[in-house]
């Protein structure tokens, strides 16, 4: 199966930063990746699909790019309300793997 | 607006069973792929069953294959996932999910859960 790895675990950030993390697919899943946001308690929510398209009502300060094995999700001029979980997940063909997640806290 | 909302979860005994239900509204049901996805304490996501829009195929991870099994009912609005055999490391919220186009597997609506223990 089809290995999703996330990094960083987390990363502590300022309100105005650029932040970028990544997933790495360990074989090639061209550009069939998600990107969900989960916030403490809550259920997760779609940002991205297909590697870079921006689901309806998400910010253009967050974008995905990347293809085959190597994606990336940038948020550009971090908010405080974007504290949350961050997962990646192949959407082709199952199983259906998420990764492990990336935690982004605000300073 | 979108509406699923899950219910059924408890506290149960291992090698007991259980059945979430997630009801729909706000789409046609009737036209999506649903899921089951489940989130353990403390942990990540883990997708755990597919079932087309109309029941003809039903995909599942390997950690639940053979004990669990997903369905739905069209004429309800109403998406199951029946549980058997179930095992402490079952224990996690579980969240229904709606499809959001036929050809890809994206998730663009979550109930807000359902949580099962299992622990005697």
């Amino acid at each position: 199966n089809i290995v999703m790895t996330q990094s960083p675990k987390s990363m502590s950030i300022s309100v105005g930063d650029r932040v970028t993390m990544n997933c790495k697919a360990s074989q090639n899943v061209y550009n069939n990746i998600a990107w969900y946001q989960q916030k403490p308690g809550k259920s997760p929510k779609l940002l991205i699909y297909y590697a870079s398209n921006r689901y309806t009502g998400v910010p253009d300060r967050f974008t995905g790019s990347g293809s085959g094995t190597d994606f990336t999700l940038t948020i550009n001029s971090v908010q405080a309300e974007d504290a949350a979980f961050y997962y990646c997940q192949r959407i082709y063909n199952s199983p259906l793997t998420f990764g492990s997640g990336t935690k982004l806290e605000i300073k | 607006e979108v509406q699923l909302v899950e219910s059924g979860g408890g506290l149960v005994q291992p090698g007991s069973s259980l059945k979430l239900s997630c009801v729909a509204s706000g789409f046609t049901f009737s036209s999506y792929n649903m899921h089951w996805i489940r989130q353990a304490p403390k942990k990540g996501l883990e997708w755990i069953a597919l079932i087309y829009y109309d029941s003809s195929n039903k995909y599942y991870a390997d950690s639940v294959k053979g004990r669990f099994t997903i369905s739905r009912d069209n004429s309800k609005n109403t998406l199951y996932l029946e549980m058997n055999s179930l095992r402490s490391e079952d224990t996690a919220m579980y969240y229904c999910a709606k499809q959001l186009s036929y050809d890809y597997y994206v998730m663009d609506a979550w109930g807000q859960g359902a949580s099962v223990t299992v622990s005697s």
